[in-house]
């Protein structure tokens, strides 16, 4: 059982597009980030989100975390090429001290 | 400052061998983390270490598989013997402290023959 579900698995779009990528659970996580990986290296934080309901900004990149605490989006403006690669959240839970949840992954490839 | 080593990059062995892989956290890391990432799947934290001690293992197969860090700052992860079904990217990482975010080596990846 995947405690944290992205969607979608696999996007694939022009350069200049818009895109969302989201992360959804059933359970309740102190704190949620994202995460972008790519080829023959290891995950890369983007960012941390910890409120409920909060929204953070990385550039052309919009982080949202859900009221509840239990979903969480990314929203990418204007793609470019250099935004290919997996993009990964993963839920840290009260109690764990550190332990991290991961989803399977959002693969995307912008096409110039 | 240095980020994490991993070694080696690549390993490749047949099914029932023994292999093992190294890391080198961020000097000053208290916590230490080795995952399994399988194609096409988010890592799975396989073991935690707070210093030398071990915080969770929940996950690992410790009929094959174990870990170790004895003096709080490199570790190891062994498989003995190897199935098919190990066959994926070892990622380590650490962190000053368990809350505090995590930074990745660029992974072992391992194939079964």
């Amino acid at each position: 059982t995947q405690l944290l579900e992205q969607s979608p698995q696999f996007l694939s779009i022009q350069e200049g597009e818009n895109l969302t990528v989201y992360c959804n659970s059933s359970s309740v996580f102190s704190s949620l980030q994202w995460y972008r990986q790519e080829p023959g290296e290891g995950p890369v934080l983007l960012v941390t989100v910890v409120t409920g309901g909060e929204v953070k900004k990385l550039k052309r990149l919009t982080f949202q975390f859900g009221d509840a605490r239990k979903d969480s989006s990314l929203h990418i403006t204007a793609a470019q090429t250099g935004d290919t690669g997996l993009y990964l959240c993963a839920g840290q839970r009260g109690t764990s001290y550190g332990k991290l949840t991961f989803g399977q992954g959002t693969i995307l490839t912008v096409h110039p | 400052e240095a980020g994490v080593a991993q070694s080696p990059r690549y390993k490749i062995i047949e099914k029932r061998q023994s292999v093992a892989f190294w890391c080198n956290p961020i000097s000053g890391h208290a916590t230490l983390y080795w995952y399994q990432q399988i194609l096409g799947q988010g890592p799975k934290l396989l073991i935690q270490f707070q210093n030398n001690g071990v915080v969770d293992d929940s996950q690992l197969p410790k009929d094959r598989f174990s870990a170790e860090r004895l003096k709080g700052v490199d570790s190891t992860l062994k498989i003995q013997p190897a199935k098919l079904e190990d066959s994926a990217v070892y990622l380590c990482a650490s962190s000053r402290q368990g809350d505090q975010p995590q930074h990745f080596g660029d992974g072992t990846r391992l194939s079964i023959l």
